[in-house]
């Protein structure tokens, strides 16, 4: 069964501009969460999707937001980018929502650099 | 608010011998438990996850305990191999209207050959 996978793995942009980062998750996983991995923060939650609603969100300003479609792929957006967003993203994946589909599974992560 | 304490940041231990990871929680409603192992350029990777209902589990190597009462859990990881090296995360999750999970700082683990 294949893994979590994110694309694209690696992205460079500048400041101002905006980046779309894409999930897809484990097959028959319906639900997708997304967090924010830096050297300073460690590993924070951004948001959490599941039948394509936002079930739940972090601390995180109005420019991080996200969306689900019907086949449960998920895509994170982040609008104005600022250098502080340099990061490394990653998605996890799980059977459903609820305390009986505790266990998710990470995929790789994509590397963003601002400059 | 809620939070996971993590330590120590940096571990080393012999090949062959334990380690041992110690986190701590805030909100006693967290139910669930569990632990990744982050290597070099990968995602985590669920290793062993304990719920409140249970206070040891073990796979193999490693084994989780949990004390309700004092708000702690730790990871024990016995006979050491290189392989171990890497980042360890524990984490707890709590299930309400607005499910959420809090990852702790992290533990680097070298194994020294």
């Amino acid at each position: 069964k294949a893994g979590v996978t994110q694309t694209p793995r690696y992205l460079i942009k500048t400041r101002g501009q905006q980046v779309t980062l894409s999930c897809s998750p484990i097959s028959g996983h319906r639900s997708v969460s997304w967090y924010q991995q830096t050297p300073g923060q460690g590993l924070q939650f951004l948001f959490e999707y599941f039948s394509e609603t936002q079930r739940n969100k972090g601390n995180f300003p109005g420019r991080f937001s996200g969306r689900q479609f019907s086949n449960s792929r998920s895509e994170m957006n982040v609008s104005t980018l600022e250098l502080g967003d340099s990061a490394l993203y990653l998605c996890a994946s799980s059977r459903g929502a609820g305390p009986s589909y505790n266990e998710q599974f990470f995929g790789p992560g994509t590397r963003l650099t601002v400059l | 608010g809620e939070n996971v304490e993590q330590h120590p940041s940096t571990l080393s231990v012999q090949e062959g011998d334990s380690a041992v990871i110690k986190c701590t929680y805030s909100d006693s409603a967290s139910n669930y438990f569990p632990w990744y192992k982050q290597e070099l350029g990968k995602g985590p990777q669920l290793i062993i996850d304990i719920r409140s209902n249970v206070g040891e589990k073990k796979d193999q190597r490693i084994a989780v305990t949990l004390n309700k009462t004092a708000k702690h859990f730790s990871l024990h990881i016995t006979e050491t191999q290189p392989e171990d090296s890497a980042v360890y995360f524990c984490a707890a999750r709590w299930y309400s209207s607005a499910s959420k999970i809090i990852f702790g700082s992290g533990t680097r683990l070298s194994i020294r050959p």
